[in-house]
């Protein structure tokens, strides 16, 4: 089966309210990072967060270990933030990443 | 923030021609590595480049596939001949040690075989 599963596949906000975009992971991965993609393509790192809580600016990822899930939290949620966000942990200590799907954030004024 | 330069963003050829991607990564970097995105899929892993070496492929990274890293200079995806299935994005991405790193993603290049 799928090693990541993120969820929801799309969701959409009207600018100002928060999100929570919801990761789970195999027990074959460890390492989980967060990735944002642009509407163009490319990817930004977000966090490397292999367990507990991290913060950036409006972003807050939280990976709880053993029960195999993460989150991302997007407060005050802007147009800007529409896009991709990618969810993806590694196998062994090699940054061979498996991704999910990704979750499809749009971000309407 | 460090960038990884992909080189060019769109690449159209007819099938069975050879094509070469071309990545500048992030200039301290030790370790580089290629994705592949169909357009709709997900991100999937293909090769990881270590030390002139290949370190890991996966079965997406076929026999027409190889990789280098010649002096230094860019880290590129070569593929002879290809084939209809190898039209995708193909990102490329490095880091500076092997585990527990952040990677720092290009902004992709997409190829069309015709």
């Amino acid at each position: 089966g799928q090693q990541v599963q993120q969820s929801p596949a799309s969701l959409v906000l009207q600018e100002g309210e928060n999100a929570e975009l919801q990761c789970n992971f195999s027990t074959s991965l460890n390492s989980m990072q967060w990735f944002y993609q642009r509407p163009g393509g490319s990817l930004v790192s977000l966090f490397y967060n292999p367990s507990g809580t991290k913060h950036s600016g409006r972003l807050t990822s939280t990976t709880v270990i053993k029960e195999r899930r993460s989150s991302l939290h997007i407060s005050s949620s802007q147009t800007t933030d529409s896009g991709t966000y990618l969810c993806a942990g590694a196998t062994g200590g090699n940054n061979k990443l498996t991704f999910g799907q990704g979750t499809v954030l749009s971000v309407i004024p | 923030g460090p960038k990884v330069l992909q080189i060019p963003s769109h690449q159209i050829i007819d099938m069975g021609q050879m094509v070469t991607l071309n990545c500048d990564p992030v200039s301290n970097h030790l370790y580089f590595y290629w994705y592949k995105q169909i357009l709709g899929q997900q991100m999937e892993f293909l090769v990881n480049f270590y030390n002139g070496k290949v370190m890991e492929k996966s079965k997406l990274f076929k026999d027409q596939f190889s990789v280098e890293r010649p002096d230094g200079s860019y880290f590129t995806l070569k593929i002879q001949p290809t084939a209809l299935e190898d039209s995708a994005v193909y990102f490329c991405a490095s880091s500076w040690g092997g585990g527990q790193n952040t990677l720092y993603f290009g902004a992709g290049t997409r190829l069309s075989v015709l």
